[in-house]
């Protein structure tokens, strides 16, 4: 089945231990999004890429980066990790980001910062 | 700010009974509004949606109601079922970004 997969499913880091966390999809889609969820909350988006143009938002933290080395993969870097970047991180895929272009979810990768 | 709000955290319906979730927002920009379901350990799985130039939609047992007068949808769930229990995201969009609202838990009790 085509899907979109994070590794790990759990991550465990010091603080300020830099992490990556992993997505991949099978959908072959050309825009993929990093979303971050704190507990409660609503999710957040933090950046997209459109195939490989990156599009950071304006309030999205300097200590978070990306990389989209082929269509199919999308990392997300956290190059020193605060207390307050424990979060579930999600990401997404869809087609071309318009019209009503559903996203599709990964289940997501719980981080807990120590 | 929230953009997209849903006021209720948690709704309990009994089987069968009609659900009604809300969703209020504030940027009268956004041109799609969705609904996404999530079940425990999952990612967001898309539900049902509504372009700004309507104000219903249906797919079987969910219908989505907008109102944008008020800056007001709702999804309506006839008849619930258990297997409904879920997180509720309302989400709008404007070009690629998705605003979220907090989610309301809904519980479908037999």
């Amino acid at each position: 089945d085509a899907m979109v997969i994070q590794n790990p499913r759990y991550q465990v880091t010091q603080f300020g231990k830099p992490v990556t966390l992993s997505c991949s999809q099978t959908l072959n889609h050309n825009v993929m999004y990093w979303y971050q969820q704190k507990s409660s909350q609503a999710p957040k988006l933090l950046f997209h890429y459109y195939d490989k143009d990156f599009n950071n938002e304006a309030d999205t933290p300097d200590n978070f980066q990306s990389r989209r080395p082929n269509t199919s993969f999308c990392f997300l870097d956290i190059r020193s990790p605060g207390l307050g970047d424990a979060a579930m991180y999600l990401c997404a895929t869809s087609v071309d980001g318009t019209g009503v272009d559903e996203q599709f979810f990964g289940p997501g990768t719980r981080l807990t910062v120590l | 700010d929230q953009q997209v709000k849903q006021n209720s955290p948690s709704l309990s319906v009994q089987e069968g009974r009609i659900s009604i979730l809300n969703c209020d927002y504030t940027n009268s920009m956004f041109d799609y509004f969705l609904w996404y379901k999530k079940y425990p350990a999952e990612g967001p799985t898309f539900l049902i949606s509504i372009s700004s130039i309507k104000d219903k939609n249906e797919d079987g047992r969910f219908t989505v109601f907008l109102n944008k007068s008020a800056k007001h949808l709702s999804l309506h769930i006839v008849p619930s079922q258990p297997g409904d229990s879920a997180v509720y995201f309302c989400a709008a969009r404007t070009e690629y970004a998705l605003n979220f609202g907090k989610g309301t838990s809904l519980l479908v009790t037999p």
